[in-house]
Protein backbone atom coordinates (compact mmCIF):
# COMPACT_ATOMS: atom_id res chain seq x y z
CA UNK A 1 0.00 0.00 0.00
CA UNK A 2 1.36 3.48 -0.75
CA UNK A 3 1.85 5.87 2.03
CA UNK A 4 2.53 9.92 2.30
CA UNK A 5 4.92 11.55 4.22
CA UNK A 6 4.62 15.11 5.48
CA UNK A 7 8.23 16.02 7.20
CA UNK A 8 7.23 19.49 8.16
CA UNK A 9 4.43 19.22 11.08
CA UNK A 10 4.68 22.92 11.73
CA UNK A 11 5.64 25.96 9.46
CA UNK A 12 5.82 29.72 11.20
CA UNK A 13 6.66 32.61 8.00
CA UNK A 14 5.83 36.39 7.89
CA UNK A 15 3.58 37.76 5.30
CA UNK A 16 5.94 37.45 1.88
CA UNK A 17 8.15 35.01 2.26
CA UNK A 18 8.26 32.28 0.23
CA UNK A 19 6.75 28.65 1.19
CA UNK A 20 7.83 25.32 0.55
CA UNK A 21 6.07 22.38 1.92
CA UNK A 22 7.17 18.97 1.84
CA UNK A 23 5.97 15.93 0.24
CA UNK A 24 6.58 12.40 -0.13
CA UNK A 25 5.08 9.06 -1.34
CA UNK A 26 6.18 5.50 -1.40
CA UNK A 27 4.54 3.75 -4.85
CA UNK A 28 6.36 2.40 -7.98
CA UNK A 29 4.29 2.63 -10.18
CA UNK A 30 2.05 5.73 -11.48
CA UNK A 31 0.38 7.73 -8.93
CA UNK A 32 -2.17 10.87 -8.99
CA UNK A 33 -0.63 13.39 -6.41
CA UNK A 34 -2.86 15.89 -4.94
CA UNK A 35 -2.56 19.16 -2.28
CA UNK A 36 -5.64 19.93 -0.41
CA UNK A 37 -6.11 22.92 2.07
CA UNK A 38 -8.09 23.24 5.21
CA UNK A 39 -9.24 26.87 6.47
CA UNK A 40 -10.05 27.42 10.04
CA UNK A 41 -13.23 25.28 11.00
CA UNK A 42 -13.82 24.47 7.00
CA UNK A 43 -13.65 21.19 5.13
CA UNK A 44 -11.03 20.13 2.57
CA UNK A 45 -10.43 22.17 -0.51
CA UNK A 46 -8.02 20.97 -3.63
CA UNK A 47 -5.42 23.18 -4.11
CA UNK A 48 -4.07 21.21 -7.24
CA UNK A 49 -3.59 17.88 -8.77
CA UNK A 50 -1.20 16.17 -11.07
CA UNK A 51 -2.17 13.05 -13.30
CA UNK A 52 0.29 13.14 -15.80
CA UNK A 53 2.04 15.75 -18.05
CA UNK A 54 3.81 18.83 -17.07
CA UNK A 55 5.48 17.57 -13.81
CA UNK A 56 4.72 21.57 -12.35
CA UNK A 57 1.37 21.70 -11.93
CA UNK A 58 -0.45 25.56 -10.84
CA UNK A 59 -3.09 25.41 -8.29
CA UNK A 60 -5.94 28.68 -7.37
CA UNK A 61 -4.18 30.78 -5.40
CA UNK A 62 -1.16 31.53 -6.57
CA UNK A 63 -0.15 27.70 -5.55
CA UNK A 64 2.29 25.53 -7.43
CA UNK A 65 3.94 21.88 -7.25
CA UNK A 66 6.33 20.09 -8.76
CA UNK A 67 6.39 16.21 -9.09
CA UNK A 68 9.67 14.87 -9.10
CA UNK A 69 9.76 11.12 -10.04
CA UNK A 70 12.59 9.76 -8.84
CA UNK A 71 12.57 11.59 -5.88
CA UNK A 72 8.92 10.71 -5.01
CA UNK A 73 7.96 13.73 -4.05
CA UNK A 74 5.05 16.70 -4.77
CA UNK A 75 6.33 19.96 -2.53
CA UNK A 76 4.26 22.77 -2.79
CA UNK A 77 5.32 26.05 -3.41
CA UNK A 78 4.27 29.66 -2.80
CA UNK A 79 6.98 32.62 -3.97
CA UNK A 80 4.90 34.96 -1.28
CA UNK A 81 2.68 33.78 1.63
CA UNK A 82 -0.26 35.77 2.58
CA UNK A 83 -2.02 35.77 6.09
CA UNK A 84 -5.25 34.53 4.57
CA UNK A 85 -2.89 31.34 3.60
CA UNK A 86 -2.65 30.31 7.50
CA UNK A 87 -3.92 26.81 6.90
CA UNK A 88 -3.37 23.36 7.28
CA UNK A 89 -1.83 21.42 3.91
CA UNK A 90 -2.60 18.00 3.28
CA UNK A 91 -0.72 16.03 0.78
CA UNK A 92 -2.76 13.22 -0.79
CA UNK A 93 -2.07 9.83 -3.32
CA UNK A 94 -4.11 7.84 -5.11
CA UNK A 95 -3.95 5.14 -7.52
CA UNK A 96 -5.24 5.37 -11.02
CA UNK A 97 -8.08 3.54 -11.50
CA UNK A 98 -6.80 1.19 -13.39
CA UNK A 99 -5.06 -0.25 -10.96
CA UNK A 100 -6.30 -2.67 -8.02
CA UNK A 101 -6.49 -0.19 -5.25
CA UNK A 102 -8.32 2.43 -6.67
CA UNK A 103 -10.14 5.27 -5.84
CA UNK A 104 -8.68 5.31 -2.08
CA UNK A 105 -7.06 8.80 -1.07
CA UNK A 106 -3.91 8.44 1.47
CA UNK A 107 -3.28 11.27 2.91
CA UNK A 108 -0.31 12.87 4.52
CA UNK A 109 -0.64 14.31 8.14
CA UNK A 110 -0.90 17.61 7.60
CA UNK A 111 1.39 20.60 7.77
CA UNK A 112 -0.20 23.47 9.65
CA UNK A 113 0.70 26.96 7.75
CA UNK A 114 1.01 29.79 10.24
CA UNK A 115 1.28 33.19 8.38
CA UNK A 116 2.41 36.52 11.09
CA UNK A 117 1.13 39.59 9.37
CA UNK B 1 -25.80 23.22 -5.71
CA UNK B 2 -24.94 22.31 -2.50
CA UNK B 3 -22.29 19.68 -3.07
CA UNK B 4 -21.62 17.61 -0.49
CA UNK B 5 -23.57 18.09 2.21
CA UNK B 6 -23.83 16.28 6.40
CA UNK B 7 -25.57 16.19 9.21
CA UNK B 8 -25.32 17.04 12.44
CA UNK B 9 -22.77 19.15 12.61
CA UNK B 10 -21.55 18.49 15.93
CA UNK B 11 -23.07 15.48 18.22
CA UNK B 12 -22.00 14.40 21.86
CA UNK B 13 -22.60 11.15 22.69
CA UNK B 14 -22.18 8.93 25.80
CA UNK B 15 -20.14 5.49 25.31
CA UNK B 16 -22.18 2.54 24.37
CA UNK B 17 -25.20 4.74 22.71
CA UNK B 18 -25.31 4.87 18.75
CA UNK B 19 -25.68 7.00 16.03
CA UNK B 20 -26.16 7.43 12.39
CA UNK B 21 -24.31 9.95 10.12
CA UNK B 22 -25.84 11.26 6.65
CA UNK B 23 -24.20 12.70 4.14
CA UNK B 24 -25.40 13.53 0.27
CA UNK B 25 -24.23 14.90 -2.67
CA UNK B 26 -25.88 16.48 -5.53
CA UNK B 27 -22.87 15.88 -8.28
CA UNK B 28 -24.23 12.57 -9.44
CA UNK B 29 -20.71 10.83 -8.35
CA UNK B 30 -20.66 7.69 -8.57
CA UNK B 31 -18.14 7.23 -5.86
CA UNK B 32 -18.26 8.18 -1.79
CA UNK B 33 -16.29 7.97 1.26
CA UNK B 34 -16.09 8.48 5.05
CA UNK B 35 -12.78 9.76 6.79
CA UNK B 36 -12.06 10.78 10.34
CA UNK B 37 -9.57 13.23 10.87
CA UNK B 38 -7.43 12.87 14.12
CA UNK B 39 -5.10 15.45 15.10
CA UNK B 40 -1.57 14.34 14.06
CA UNK B 41 -2.93 11.50 11.53
CA UNK B 42 -4.13 13.67 8.48
CA UNK B 43 -7.47 11.85 7.01
CA UNK B 44 -8.22 7.92 7.73
CA UNK B 45 -10.57 6.39 5.25
CA UNK B 46 -13.03 4.66 7.00
CA UNK B 47 -15.53 3.04 4.29
CA UNK B 48 -16.03 3.90 0.70
CA UNK B 49 -18.95 2.77 -1.78
CA UNK B 50 -17.17 2.84 -5.43
CA UNK B 51 -21.19 2.60 -6.48
CA UNK B 52 -24.21 2.90 -5.73
CA UNK B 53 -25.29 -0.92 -4.13
CA UNK B 54 -21.41 -1.34 -3.11
CA UNK B 55 -19.04 -0.63 -0.17
CA UNK B 56 -15.45 -1.57 0.87
CA UNK B 57 -13.67 -1.66 3.61
CA UNK B 58 -10.99 1.59 4.18
CA UNK B 59 -7.57 1.89 6.59
CA UNK B 60 -10.15 1.98 9.95
CA UNK B 61 -13.46 0.19 9.34
CA UNK B 62 -13.88 -1.11 12.96
CA UNK B 63 -16.76 -0.31 15.36
CA UNK B 64 -18.61 1.53 12.06
CA UNK B 65 -21.09 0.08 9.55
CA UNK B 66 -21.99 1.94 6.23
CA UNK B 67 -25.09 2.11 3.67
CA UNK B 68 -25.04 3.90 0.37
CA UNK B 69 -28.71 4.54 0.31
CA UNK B 70 -28.95 5.60 -2.87
CA UNK B 71 -26.52 7.35 -5.35
CA UNK B 72 -27.00 10.82 -3.38
CA UNK B 73 -26.80 9.20 0.20
CA UNK B 74 -24.21 7.33 1.69
CA UNK B 75 -24.49 7.37 5.88
CA UNK B 76 -21.85 5.80 8.65
CA UNK B 77 -23.62 4.58 11.69
CA UNK B 78 -21.85 3.87 14.86
CA UNK B 79 -23.60 0.96 16.74
CA UNK B 80 -21.88 1.51 20.14
CA UNK B 81 -19.93 4.38 20.02
CA UNK B 82 -16.74 4.36 22.01
CA UNK B 83 -14.23 7.26 23.37
CA UNK B 84 -11.87 6.29 21.07
CA UNK B 85 -14.16 7.55 17.94
CA UNK B 86 -14.43 10.63 19.55
CA UNK B 87 -13.34 12.61 15.58
CA UNK B 88 -13.95 14.40 12.83
CA UNK B 89 -15.61 13.00 10.30
CA UNK B 90 -15.58 13.99 6.45
CA UNK B 91 -17.92 12.72 4.06
CA UNK B 92 -16.46 12.86 0.22
CA UNK B 93 -17.58 11.96 -3.34
CA UNK B 94 -15.67 11.99 -5.99
CA UNK B 95 -15.82 10.45 -9.89
CA UNK B 96 -13.99 8.94 -12.86
CA UNK B 97 -11.87 11.81 -14.93
CA UNK B 98 -10.90 10.40 -18.11
CA UNK B 99 -7.17 11.38 -19.11
CA UNK B 100 -5.66 10.99 -22.30
CA UNK B 101 -5.61 8.04 -24.89
CA UNK B 102 -8.77 6.98 -23.40
CA UNK B 103 -7.31 6.68 -20.00
CA UNK B 104 -9.12 6.54 -16.93
CA UNK B 105 -7.36 8.52 -14.16
CA UNK B 106 -8.45 9.11 -10.91
CA UNK B 107 -10.64 10.67 -8.41
CA UNK B 108 -10.32 14.25 -7.19
CA UNK B 109 -12.68 14.44 -4.15
CA UNK B 110 -14.95 16.55 -2.61
CA UNK B 111 -15.55 17.00 1.18
CA UNK B 112 -18.44 17.80 3.14
CA UNK B 113 -18.36 20.17 6.01
CA UNK B 114 -17.47 17.70 8.91
CA UNK B 115 -19.22 16.31 11.51
CA UNK B 116 -17.38 16.85 15.29
CA UNK B 117 -18.49 13.72 17.43
CA UNK B 118 -17.71 13.60 20.95
CA UNK B 119 -17.50 10.32 22.91
CA UNK B 120 -18.18 10.77 26.75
Amino acid sequence: AQSVSQHNHHVILSEAASLELGCNYSYGGTVNLFWYVQYPGQHLQLLLKYFSGDPLVKGIKGFEAEFIKSKFSFNLRKPSVQWSDTAEYFCAVSLPFSSGSARQLTFGSGTQLTVLP
Amino acid sequence: NAGVTQTPKFQVLKTGQSMTLQCAQDMNHNSMYWYRQDPGMGLRLIYYSASEGTTDKGEVPNGYNVSRLNKREFSLRLESAAPSQTSVYFCASSEVLAGGSGAVWGNEQFFGPGTRLTVL
